[in-house]
């Protein structure tokens, strides 16, 4: 079984559209993430949902809206795409943070973004 | 920014160990090192990390300087499924996840 499984896998569309990619855990995880990896390889934090309720918002265009609709699923909708938003998206997530917690988090295979 | 600086790559061989080494002279005293590293076309995965003493799991070892201002990873016997992006990063455990992936180290292994 795939711990933390992403849709679509690859996902080509115009500039202007909408779309949204999906993400799910079964490790029974709190918190769950959006990282995007633009074309220099870099892996940045967008969002991290802690049972259902954002926790980091990092400046993301409002064009990027995460919805949480319990704590397994973290989805990823993007108004309005731009072709700056080609990317690879990558969900992940990690226990609560507590005594418990090792920090170690778990990446999904990622979703890779092409706007034309 | 990372907060964490690393040789942007590296070769090793077959069956040798690789050393893989990070500065982190600015970190904290909460604050953990975490490995990670990302094989081409895949999601990163979870290596190993320790606050001030070495660790050792199935995957690697890490190993502390006793003033935490540098650290190495350590794969014992390299295999060619090891070449990858390796990433270190300094985070303190309970921040939300908000690992800062700097560059890492592309470990080239060769036969």
């Amino acid at each position: 079984d795939t711990a933390v499984s992403q849709t679509p896998k690859y996902l080509v569309t115009q500039m202007g559209n909408d779309k949204s990619i999906k993400c799910e855990q079964n490790l029974g995880h709190d918190t769950m993430y959006w990282y995007k990896q633009d074309s220099k390889k870099f892996l940045k934090i967008m969002f991290s949902y802690n049972n259902k309720e954002l926790i980091i918002n990092e400046t993301v265009p409002n064009r990027f809206s995460p919805k949480s609709p319990d704590k397994a699923h973290l989805n990823l909708h993007i108004n309005s795409l731009e072709l700056g938003d080609s990317a690879v998206y990558f969900c992940a997530s990690s226990l609560l943070a507590g005594a418990t917690n090792t920090g170690e988090l778990f990446f999904g295979e990622g979703s890779r973004l092409t706007v034309l | 920014d990372a907060k964490t600086t690393q040789p942007p790559s590296m070769d090793c061989a077959e069956g040798r160990a690789a050393n893989l080494p990070c500065n982190h002279s600015t970190i904290s005293g909460n604050e953990y090192v975490y490995w990670y590293r990302q094989i081409h076309s895949q999601g990163p995965q979870y290596i190993i990390h320790g606050l001030k003493n070495n660790e050792t799991n199935e995957m690697a070892s890490l190993i502390i300087t006793e003033d935490r201002k540098s650290s190495t990873l350590i794969l014992p016997h390299a295999t060619l499924r090891d070449t990858a992006v390796y990433y270190c990063i300094s985070a303190v455990v309970n921040q939300g996840g908000k690992l800062i992936f700097g560059q890492g180290t592309e470990l080239s292994v060769k036969p």
